[in-house]
């Protein structure tokens, strides 16, 4: 079955940084672009970023675009978000999720809390 | 592209018919999927391409409309239907999700 696993959460300064990492399995990795969307506490669903299958092309939101950097291996199905120059406002669970058809997201792992505080 | 939800929040009794809409601030013809989460979980994917209903969903949630307008319906409110609802547009980057709508009990 499909299973997204993120991991890498934590407490981090403001400034600071973060990796985060989703693993797949029970499905063809590489034939699907993925997603991760954030959740501030008691707040709705912010989606962050996107990657095609293969790794050729990336998006943002504007809100992290310049300081997150959303990456890829294929060869390790594994999904990863880098976090730079983390600020107060970045405090949230981070999913990440699969892309269906460009059209959803389908599947979808627990997620992973962020919380950047002093 | 901005998206609104109307209602924000939404009391109704089991059995009850619910409509939930999604507007958004520019043309997205049919890209547009709705989810609902509930508290401490993660969202699940219930309509995607506006009408098209994910595999494994209960046939009484449909969902209709294009261009700015979309409508989530619930033909009868079932209990684990009590959750928040979004949608999230695919037209264009960012992706965007609208603020979402409670559905609680009455």
């Amino acid at each position: 079955q499909v299973q997204l696993v993120e991991s890498g959460g934590g407490v981090v300064q403001p400034g600071g940084s973060l990796r985060l990492s989703c693993a797949a399995s029970g499905f063809t990795f590489t034939g699907y672009g993925m997603h991760w969307v954030r959740q501030a506490p008691g707040k709705g669903l912010e989606w962050v970023a996107f990657i095609r299958f293969d790794g050729s092309n990336e998006c943002y939101s504007d809100s992290v675009k310049g300081r997150f950097t959303i990456s890829r291996d294929n060869s390790k199905y594994t999904l990863y978000l880098q976090l730079n120059s983390l600020r107060a406002e970045d405090t949230a669970v981070y999913f990440c999720g699969r892309d269906w058809h460009g059209s959803g997201i389908d599947y979808w792992g627990q997620g992973t809390l962020v919380t950047v505080s002093s | 592209i901005q998206l609104t939800q109307s209602p924000s929040f939404l009391s109704a009794s089991l059995g009850d018919r619910v409509s939930i809409t999604c507007r958004a601030s520019q043309a997205i013809s049919s890209r547009l999927a709705w989810y609902h989460q509930k508290p401490g979980k993660a969202p699940k994917l219930l309509i995607y391409a506006a009408s098209t209903l994910q595999s494994g969903v209960p046939s009484r949630f449909s969902g209709s409309g294009s261009g700015t307008e979309f409508t989530l319906t619930i033909s009868s409110l079932q209990p684990e239907d009590f959750a928040t609802y979004y949608c999230q547009q695919f037209n264009s980057y960012p992706f965007t999700f609208g603020p979402g709508t409670k559905v609680d009990i009455k």
